[in-house]
């Protein structure tokens, strides 16, 4: 069965602060495919990126970047420089291809907190 | 692009009572999902619509449950005899992808808020 686990429930940080959220994953399939969620407290839910199983390289997007280890089945999501307009909650997520099936499953968050 | 719209915002309902959700997914976008998300916990996956079939439907969602997607466009979440464990956070999702698995980027609305007290 697939899990997410996102074991920071809350981290609290310094505006400029770098800021590293972890996320474990477990699942049976070999290609399956990684997701980073942000929910601000408007409430939707924002796609920040997306990887597959077989392309483990390291992504950066202007502050954030994401470290794929399949090694250890992490995902961990860094933001560099951290604004407090990056005080959300941030979900990882996980969909296997094998089953077919359309269900993503979220880890239970983590909520940032940047202070000024 | 209007992004996803979710309609009420927040329900207050009594146990006992039928209540009724809408989502109006972008447009062309002819995947629709249907998540469920309580305080402090990540998003839980309940059905999914390709077009107007329901093609997946979650343990979550027990009989007293239904989604509809009459033509494909906007869907509808229905929910009878609530009860206090209906409390959460209905979320709506849609894609355009075509294809099979779950890899496709999705586009969340912002959710109703039901309390059933």
């Amino acid at each position: 069965a697939q899990k997410v686990t996102q074991a920071q429930t809350e981290i609290s940080v310094v505006e400029k602060e770098d800021v590293t959220l972890d996320c474990v994953y477990e699942t049976r399939d070999t290609t399956y495919y990684l997701f980073w969620y942000k929910q601000p407290p408007s409430g939707e839910l924002v796609f920040l990126i997306r990887r597959n199983s077989f392309d483990e390289q390291n992504e950066i997007s202007g502050r954030y970047s994401w470290n794929f280890q399949k090694s250890t089945s992490s995902f961990n999501f860094t933001i560099t420089a951290s604004q407090v307009v990056d005080s959300a909650v941030y979900f990882c997520a996980l969909s296997e291809e094998y089953t077919g099936r359309r269900a993503l499953t979220f880890g239970s968050g983590t909520r940032l907190q940047v202070q000024p | 692009d209007t992004g996803v719209s979710q309609d009420p915002r927040h329900k207050i309902t009594k146990r006992g009572q039928n209540v009724t959700f809408r989502c109006d997914p972008i447009s062309e976008h002819n995947r629709l999902y249907w998540y469920r998300q309580t305080l402090g916990q990540g998003p839980e996956f309940l059905t999914y619509f390709q077009n107007e079939a329901q093609l997946e439907k979650s343990r979550l969602l027990s009989d007293r449950f239904s989604a509809e997607r009459p033509k494909g466009s906007f869907s509808t979440l229905e929910i009878q005899r609530t009860e206090q464990g209906d409390s959460a956070m209905y979320l709506c999702a849609s894609s355009p992808r075509q294809g099979a698995g779950g890899n496709e980027k999705l586009f969340f609305g912002s959710g109703t808020q039901l309390s059933v007290l």
